[in-house]
């Protein structure tokens, strides 16, 4: 089992739905937790960071539940731009190295 | 602002050549990550720098090295190579560990080897 498991998709929305997607980790100790957007053969752009209190920027809206060891990203009025691939990715307490989700594939359509 | 620089971008090389991939990180940012990404995969982590040190290693093969320099550029060497190198290499800085863990990844270098 991968230490951080995302449902690969894809998502297929159309413009304007709110999509959601959640990421689970298996290694308690995990300290760190991001989300990163990838577009096709393009290099991975930290999205925002994910607070224990749950964190918001704009449409986005990222939460974490350390209890059943998961963390969320809520996107709100999807816009076309938006489709992209949407990488999870948890550190471990004391380590600055991540591990990465394989990430879920967003499709935003007119 | 200023983002992680990567160069070359594209390259291609022949099976048992060498290659060097460099990478120059955001300024004041310390600490310089390398990841390996095959085709719908997820990055690899490689190998890390912070302070010119080797920090951690990951899955980086023994032909590969790489170190980083005073100015805390990186360059990856990467010699026999083989048909499965073949790949998107990525670079990413951030603040010194304690500071931030948050990572900002280069444009990547795509290296085929024929």
């Amino acid at each position: 089992r991968k230490e951080v498991e995302q449902d690969p998709g894809p998502f297929n929305v159309p413009e304007g739905a709110t999509v959601a997607f959640n990421c689970t980790y298996s290694n308690s100790a995990s300290q760190s937790f991001f989300w990163y957007r990838q577009d096709c053969r393009k290099e991975p752009k930290l999205l925002m960071s994910v607070y224990s209190s749950g964190n918001e920027d704009g449409r986005f809206t990222a939460q974490l539940n350390r209890a059943s060891q998961y963390i969320s990203l809520l996107i709100r009025d999807s816009k076309l731009s938006d489709s992209a691939t949407y990488l999870c990715v948890v550190n471990k307490r004391g380590s600055y190295i991540p591990t990465f989700g394989r990430g879920t594939s967003l499709i935003v359509h007119p | 602002a200023a983002g992680v620089i990567q160069s070359p971008r594209h390259l291609i090389k022949e099976k048992r050549e060498t290659a060097t991939l460099k990478c120059y990180p955001i300024p004041r940012h310390d600490t310089v990550y390398w990841y390996q990404q095959g085709p719908g995969q997820d990055p690899q982590f490689l190998i890390s720098f912070y302070e010119k040190m080797q920090s951690d290693k990951g899955s980086i093969p023994d032909r590969f090295s790489a170190q980083q320099f005073s100015d805390y550029h990186s360059e990856l060497n990467m010699s026999s190579l083989e048909l499965g190198d073949s790949a998107l290499y990525f670079c990413a800085s951030s603040l010194s560990p304690g500071v931030s863990y948050e990572q900002y990844f280069g444009p990547g270098t795509r290296l085929t080897v024929t």
